[in-house]
């Protein structure tokens, strides 16, 4: 089993739409999350971290369920720009390596 | 203020061969960290440098190397090349070894290795 595990996609959606996809980690020990958004044949960027009460920004929602282990990623009034692949990313300790899921692609079609 | 380096952005080389790819950090940062990112994969963590010693390592064998200069900037190397490491090859920099959220990254060298 992975580390991390992302739903590949491709989502395609509506501009408009809501959308949500997740990301789960099999160290219950885990103990920091982030998304990051990374366009085509480009760099990931972070997009945001995700905190234990759940965090949002703008049209963007994090969520981290610890006792399933997993976390989500909610997208509201989706925008042709958010295109991209979205990857989550666990690091167990401040100490330690941090591992990146494969990455969900997202599509948005006008 | 410039942000992370690489160079070169392509490249191909021989299985057998050789490669030396180089990283210059965000101006301001003193740690650098390398991934290899396989077509639809995400990054994969090779090593960390700090203070111009290798602080931590992933799941790659020893034919990656590296070496971090006094300025910062930094050197991922692969000997004895296989097809299996063609990549696209990502340097990300960060203030201390442990500030993932301030981690910024480069554009990446992409390796083919035919």
């Amino acid at each position: 089993r992975k580390e991390v595990e992302q739903d590949p996609g491709p989502f395609n959606v509506p501009e408009g739409a809501t959308v949500a996809f997740n990301c789960t980690y099999s160290n219950s020990a885990s103990q920091s999350f982030f998304w990051y958004r990374q366009d085509c044949r480009k760099e990931p960027k972070l997009l945001m971290s995700v905190y234990s009460s759940g965090n949002e920004d703008g049209r963007f929602t994090a969520q981290l369920n610890r006792a399933s282990q997993y976390i989500s990623l909610l997208i509201r009034d989706s925008k042709l720009s958010d295109s991209a692949t979205y990857l989550c990313v666990v690091r167990y300790s401040s100490a330690s390596k941090i591992i990146f899921g494969s990455g969900t692609r997202l599509s948005i079609r006008p | 203020d410039a942000g992370v380096t690489q160079s070169p952005t392509h490249l191909i080389k021989t299985r057998g061969q050789q490669v030396t790819l180089r990283c210059s950090p965000k101006s301001g940062h003193d740690t650098v960290s390398w991934y290899q990112q396989a077509l639809g994969q995400g990054p994969q963590f090779i090593f960390q440098y700090y203070e111009e010693e290798e602080r931590q390592r992933g799941n790659f064998p020893d034919r990656f190397s590296g070496h971090q200069f006094p300025n910062y900037s930094s050197e991922l190397n692969v000997n004895a090349l296989l097809l299996g490491d063609s990549a696209l090859y990502l340097c990300a920099s960060s203030l201390g070894w442990g500030a993932v959220d301030e981690q910024y990254f480069g554009p990446g060298t992409r390796l083919t290795v035919t």
